[in-house]
């Protein structure tokens, strides 16, 4: 039972590029939620995703999109990156009906903003 | 005030010691709760939840919560080097269904 996997593992991009991330959920999971995690800190929402509709959104520029796809799949895009969007970025897949009982994270995206 | 609070510590303590790990949350919304180990590099990995009053006891891990009080806590009964982490604690509030995470305390177990 594959769990929540990310790609690329690793990235690098030069400021003003655009670049998009992967994620494929949980088996069994219909929901995909989306973090920045920048060094030090704890993990920040960006966006979720439930039935290829943004539901939620926290506190990130136009310059972060996303979409989910008809099998939970999803994607992560940021435009006309910046040096401070250098972060690891998180995927979580759960279930919409059993958020309470936690989610699970992919291994993350390491991007660096040069 | 930040919505979820934790010292980033570090702190440190002996092998086979209890360590407790404090988290205090703004959210009156918030119903369950999350505690999260992160090693250096790698992802969250969920440890425990909890959402009713009081302890709940999973192998060596304790999670305490009290809502009134908006207090949430982790204690590790004979902590081991391989417990040297950084613990996150987050919330979620069904009604937005995210989890707030707070920055994080590192613990240091030291042979």
């Amino acid at each position: 039972d594959a769990g929540v996997t990310q790609s690329p593992t690793h990235l690098i991009k030069t400021r003003g590029q655009q670049v998009t991330l992967r994620c494929s959920p949980k088996s069994g999971h219909d929901t995909v939620s989306w973090y920045q995690q920048a060094l030090g800190q704890g993990p920040q929402f960006i966006f979720q995703y439930y039935e290829e509709e943004e539901r939620q959104r926290g506190n990130f520029p136009d310059r972060f999109s996303g979409h989910q796809f008809p099998n939970y799949s999803s994607e992560l895009n940021v435009n006309a990156l910046l040096l401070g969007d250098s972060a690891l970025y998180l995927c979580a897949s759960s279930l919409t009906t059993r958020q309470v009982y936690g989610m699970d994270f992919g291994p993350g995206t390491r991007l660096t903003v040069t | 005030q930040k919505e979820v609070e934790q010292n980033s510590g570090p702190l440190s303590v002996p092998e086979g010691a209890i360590a407790s790990l404090n988290c205090t949350y703004s959210d009156r919304g918030s119903q369950s709760f999350f505690w999260y180990r992160q090693y250096s590099g790698k992802s969250p990995e969920l440890i425990m939840f909890i959402y009713s009053n009081g302890d709940k006891e999973d192998g060596r891990f304790t999670a305490q919560l009290n809502k009134a009080s908006q207090y949430v806590s982790l204690l590790i009964r004979d902590s081991q080097p391989s417990d040297s982490a950084t613990y996150l604690c987050a919330p979620l509030n069904t009604g937005f269904q995210k989890l707030v995470f707070g920055t994080g305390t590192r613990l240091l177990v030291s042979p």
